[in-house]
């Protein structure tokens, strides 16, 4: 099994510049999460997903911050515009199924650097 | 709501030494209890869980980790440790009297191994 796979690993990117974090969970999987980790908050969930659909999205720091899962391999969280501030490790993880004590597997993250 | 507390951000121990990390949580129920590491540069992977039962949960690489109620503790041991073990350890407990998945964690425990 290939694991959770993101891309890209870095990204450099501009204040103002629009991001696009990939994500493909495990394969059979029905839960995909986003995490952010920073130095200052820590591991945070930002959004989750069962079956395709966005469950809770409260940890969406604001407008900028977008999430798609428009199918069952394959998620996106975008920022438009960045900024400085947004700079992180973008975590995605998956689970087998929606009950809770099911283990989430995490991909390896994007490092997201905004100048 | 839910708080995960790690009240060490730095160890060291010696090669070979017993290693001890602790982890409070502040949860009106009974929690689900997670132990993940993380290499430099990769994610998160879980080392053990705790739903129910036996207090005592072995899990990968060596490790257990014990659940306390009455202390509101879930300590992660080794008995001994070794120079691959050197990483970021996370505590996390999730929520289960709701639907929602969230998995919060503790702030993180970096172990340094020396030799």
């Amino acid at each position: 099994d290939a694991g959770v796979i993101q891309s890209p690993r870095h990204e450099v990117t501009e204040m103002g510049q629009e991001v696009t974090l990939r994500c493909k969970p495990i394969s059979g999987h029905n839960s995909l999460f986003w995490y952010r980790q920073t130095m200052m908050r820590g591991l945070e969930l930002l959004i989750y997903f069962n079956n395709n659909v966005p469950i809770d999205d409260s940890g969406m720091p604001e407008d900028r911050f977008s999430a798609k899962m428009p199918n069952a391999s394959f998620s996106t969280l975008k920022i438009q515009p960045s900024e400085p501030r947004d700079s992180a490790v973008y975590f995605c993880a998956s689970r087998l199924a929606a009950e809770r004590q099911e283990t989430q597997y995490f991909g390896p993250g994007t490092r997201l650097l905004v100048l | 709501a839910q708080s995960v507390t790690q009240p060490d951000i730095h160890i060291t121990v010696s090669e070979g030494a017993s290693l001890e990390l602790r982890c409070n949580y502040s949860y009106g129920a009974t929690p689900y209890l997670f132990w993940y590491v993380q290499s430099p540069g990769q994610g998160l992977q879980l080392l053990l869980k705790y739903f129910s039962g036996d207090t005592l949960v072995q899990g990968i690489k060596g490790f257990e980790a014990e659940f306390k109620r009455s202390q509101s503790s879930f300590n992660l041991r080794k008995p001994s440790v070794h120079w691959s073990d050197a990483a970021e350890y996370f505590c996390a407990v999730l929520n289960s009297l709701e639907y929602g998945n969230k998995l919060v964690f503790g702030a993180g425990t970096i172990l340094r191994v020396k030799s």
